[in-house]
């Protein structure tokens, strides 16, 4: 089965450092990877995702990922934290069920702090 | 098109009554997922539909939960007899026919429906 694991509950981290929120994952074939945020109250809403080629990815807001197979990780970075960014974030990977079935599953989500 | 709408967002309901939630999702999407979202958890995948087929279902939907997509536009969930323990964050979401560019669909989700059961 197809799992994503999101090792830090929380990460705190001063406006204006980078920031890294990790995720690893388990696959059978190539994987495709998504990260969402979640605001307080609100839905999620899509930041990026790797499907293939450069293993570096850019999405909304700033925000990229590094894609790294033989770690079996895919972390969210940003160069410059902002206080705007604290939020869950939550990783996924897409399984495939069968029959053109395809659905996302999520890791426990981590709680971004940035600090003014 | 606005997005996915969830209607209501909040609904608290006393414990063995029956509560109906409302999903619309984006209008050319058509793949509609609910998911459930507890407290310090990720979301948890229910069910899914394309068009108007209910494809999967996972086994955290009990016999007490039903889900329907008439026509293959909105979608209902609804719980009958509910317990304390379906208290939750019900979330929906819809994607676009398989991306042809990609081959990854990329999921909207709505703000959700919050349960609370007393």
């Amino acid at each position: 089965a197809q799992s994503v694991a999101q090792p830090e509950d929380q990460v705190n981290v001063a406006e204006g450092n980078p920031l890294t929120v990790k995720c690893t994952y388990s696959v059978s074939g190539n994987p495709y990877l998504f990260w969402y945020v979640q605001y307080p109250n609100r839905g999620l809403q899509f930041l990026l995702k790797y499907i293939t080629g450069d293993n570096l990815v850019k999405g909304s807001y700033g925000f990229e990922a590094e894609f790294n197979k033989s770690q079996t990780s895919f972390h969210l970075k940003k160069p410059s934290a902002l206080v705007s960014d604290s939020a869950l974030y939550f990783c996924a990977v897409r399984s495939y069920s069968g029959a053109g079935s395809y659905q996302l599953t999520f890791g426990k989500g981590t709680k971004l702090s940035v600090i003014p | 098109d606005t997005g996915v709408s969830q209607d209501p967002r909040h609904k608290i309901t006393k414990r063995g009554q029956n509560v109906t939630f409302r999903c619309d999702p984006i209008s050319e999407h058509n793949r509609l997922y609910w998911y459930r979202q507890t407290l310090g958890q990720g979301p948890e995948f229910l069910t899914y539909f394309q068009n108007e087929a209910q494809l999967e279902k996972s086994r955290l939907l009990s016999d007490r939960f039903s889900a329907e997509r008439p026509k293959g536009s909105f979608s209902t969930l609804e719980i009958q007899r509910t317990e304390q323990g379906d208290s939750a964050m019900y979330l929906c979401a819809s994607s676009p026919p398989r991306d042809r560019v990609s081959g990854a669909n990329v999921l909207t989700f709505g703000a959700g429906s919050r349960l609370t059961v007393l």
